[in-house]
């Protein structure tokens, strides 16, 4: 079991720039959520999708954010423009509601800085 | 007022004491809560889960659950200088895994001296 893979591990951009943070969840996990965490607010829930499909967005900051689950094996969270204040470290988390596993398991996170 | 609170800290212990970690939380209707460490620099690890009112135990950690006070706790016994991190307290809102929304204190700081 290979984990949640997340990629870049850091990136560093400039102001107005898109990026693009990757997740491979668990084989076999139905569950996918992406966070965000910074010192000052802890760890946020930005979106999370259930068998591909978004179910909750509520937590996405602004129209800037956008996430997207194509398969099951792949989920992108884009950043167009991305703005100094969109420094933090991005987690995603998968989980397996059907197995009966408790709590999720994290990525290695993605550390984003915008300058 | 937040969902999930937590104490900052940080906690400093000796090498060898109890740790208590607290969380409170504000939805009465939370059925699941967890316990998450983190190391500086990485990614939050599940240590514990607790479902129902009273204690869990496992190894050196106990898990404290009071839904009519809707506190949850976590002791952490003989604790070691290696057991130093963020602790998270982590509350799944709704019944069961329905809503699968997973919401998280800022975490304690703890610290263990030797």
């Amino acid at each position: 079991d290979a984990g949640v893979i997340q990629s870049p591990r850091h990136e560093v951009t400039e102001m107005g720039q898109e990026v693009t943070l990757r997740c491979k969840p668990i084989s076999g996990h139905d569950y996918l959520f992406w966070y965000r965490q910074t010192m000052m607010r802890g760890l946020e829930l930005l979106i999370y999708f259930n068998n591909n499909v978004p179910i909750d967005d509520s937590g996405m900051p602004e129209d800037r954010f956008s996430a997207k689950m194509p398969n099951a094996s792949f989920s992108t969270l884009k950043i167009q423009p991305s703005e100094p204040r969109d420094s933090a470290v991005y987690f995603c988390a998968s989980r397996s509601f059907r197995q009966g596993k408790d709590g999720y398991t994290f990525g290695s996170g993605t550390r984003l800085t915008v300058v | 007022q937040k969902e999930v609170e937590q104490n900052s800290g940080p906690l400093s212990v000796p090498e060898g004491a109890i740790a208590s970690l607290n969380c409170t939380y504000s939805d009465r209707v939370s059925q699941s809560f967890f316990w998450y460490r983190q190391y500086s620099g990485k990614s939050p690890e599940l240590i514990m889960s607790i479902y129902s009112n009273g204690d869990k135990e496992d190894g050196r950690f106990t898990a404290q659950l009071n839904k009519a006070s809707q506190y949850v706790s976590l002791l952490i016994r003989d604790s070691q200088p290696s057991d130093s991190a963020t602790y998270l307290c982590a509350v799944n809102k709704g019944y069961g895994g329905a809503t699968n929304k997973l919401i998280f204190g800022t975490g304690t700081l703890l610290a263990v001296q030797p």
